[in-house]
């Protein structure tokens, strides 16, 4: 089974900085299977990248996929106020097994 | 607009049964596949299995099988999970979803949720 671990656990930044999340699988998957959703405090997780590197519809360019074979990273450019939230990458495999992250907090300062 | 609507909110004593519901709308149910995911109290997603709309296959998570049901009814573009012998543990948010697959695989379109408390 595909274990993905994601870092850091939490990160704290202000609007405009840089985000940076890391999901790093314990085993090759495809770049086709490989998605990022953000889920909010009492909300649905929603869509924002597939296939590592395609944004979902609806979601601004600030948010950028990018990885290959167990290392996938999700950018956010600029981080907007709304961006707050928990970050969950997920990939499918052919077992066919699905699995999740464990998750990264984006705070915003 | 495509709809995943779930059934309520459940409390179950530990050892009983759940079944939850999730009606599709807005898009051909024998099309897709349907995967469950649960959320326990403060943690993250957990994949329990999904099921294929169009041929009722299905595929359990490893450390939920023997315990859980997933069924579909097409005639009423309804998906159902049962899960049996609950436990404390298994207090979460059910959440029914749809799976794109083809060329990518991700999940396109979340139900709203179902809260089960298992309580004695």
């Amino acid at each position: 089974e595909v274990v993905l671990t994601q870092s850091p656990g939490t990160l704290s930044l202000s609007p405009g900085e840089r985000a940076t999340l890391s999901c790093r699988a314990s085993q090759f998957v495809n770049n086709n299977y490989l998605a990022w959703y953000q889920q909010k405090p009492g909300q649905t997780p929603r869509l924002l990248i597939y296939g590592t590197s395609n944004r979902a519809t609806g979601i601004p360019d600030r948010f950028s996929g990018s990885g290959s074979g167990t290392d996938f990273t999700l950018t956010i450019s600029r981080l907007e106020p709304e961006d707050f939230g928990v970050y969950y990458c997920q990939q499918y495999n052919s077992s066919p097994v699905w699995t999740f992250g464990q998750g990264t907090k984006v705070e915003i300062k | 607009q495509v709809q995943l609507v779930q059934s309520g909110v459940e409390v179950k004593k530990p050892g009983a049964s759940v079944k939850v519901s999730c009606e599709a709308s807005g898009y051909t149910f024998t099309s897709y596949t349907i995967i469950w995911v649960r959320q326990a109290p403060g943690q993250g997603l957990e994949w329990m299995g999904w099921i294929s709309g169009y041929n009722g296959n299905t595929n359990y998570a490893r450390n939920l099988q023997g315990r859980v049901t997933m069924a579909t009814d097409t005639s009423t573009s309804t998906a159902f999970m049962e899960l049996r012998g609950l436990r404390y543990d298994d207090t979460a948010v059910y959440y029914c979803a749809r799976v794109r697959g083809g060329y990518y695989y991700y999940i396109d379109v979340w139900g709203n949720g179902t809260t089960v408390t298992v309580s004695s």
